[in-house]
């Protein structure tokens, strides 16, 4: 059984671009949560989406958005990039969603570096 | 309130048992959560138990909850090098899967 896929797994971008990350959750999960890893703030909850529905949102500006498709993929989407935006990207799935949430499965990140 | 906090790091020799405590805030959490982080990779779910059980044991691994004093703690048994990383503990409480993690403990084994 494939694990939770992010790609890219690395990429480089400068300010003010644009970046979209990819999580494709494991087969059969509906619900694909986003967080960001950074070496002063620590691992923080952007959003969650399940059955295509946000659920819950973290304390991150607009330019954070994502997306989830029919098939449980998701999407990311981090607009007018800022040097503090580079930062190791999560993605997590899991069955359900909260509060019978039980199994909750991390990919191996997509690290932004923004130049 | 939602706080999770871990000590910053534990130095332990081969074949030890390694125990890494973690305290939360929060009563309402419904599961908490163990994960290994090595360099450079993601986060590998361990262990995770219930918030209505006191002790799970996966093999090497035993999770032991204490609810009245908020208190999760992870016991490696017979430890190994290759258990050298750094682990988060994390509950969820919120609608939308919402972890809130410690800021993780790096631990060390000596050979």
């Amino acid at each position: 059984k494939a694990g939770v896929t992010q790609t890219p797994r690395y990429l480089i971008k400068t300010r003010g671009q644009q970046v979209t990350l990819s999580c494709s959750p494991i087969s059969g999960h509906r619900s694909v949560s986003w967080y960001q890893q950074t070496p002063g703030q620590g691992l923080q909850f952007l959003f969650e989406y399940f059955s295509e529905t946000q659920r819950n949102k973290g304390n991150f500006p607009g330019r954070f958005s994502g997306r989830q498709f029919s098939n449980s993929r998701s999407e990311m989407n981090v607009s007018t990039l800022e040097l503090g935006d580079s930062a190791l990207y999560l993605c997590a799935s899991s069955l359900v969603s909260h509060p019978n949430t039980g199994e909750l499965f991390f990919g191996e990140g997509s690290r932004l570096t923004v130049l | 309130g939602e706080d999770v906090e871990q000590s910053l790091f534990l130095s332990v020799r081969e074949g030890d048992s390694s125990v890494i405590n973690c305290t939360y805030t929060d009563s309402s959490s419904t599961y908490l959560y163990w994960y290994k982080q090595e360099p450079g990779a993601g986060l590998q779910l361990l262990t995770y138990i219930f918030s209505n059980m006191d002790m799970k044991q996966d093999q090497r691994l035993t999770v032991l909850l204490n609810k009245k004093d908020k208190h999760l703690s992870l016991r490696i048994a017979d430890t190994q090098t290759g258990d050298s990383a750094i682990y988060f503990c994390a509950e969820v409480l919120a609608a939308g899967n919402k972890l809130t993690f410690g800021g993780g403990t790096r631990v060390l084994v000596k050979p």
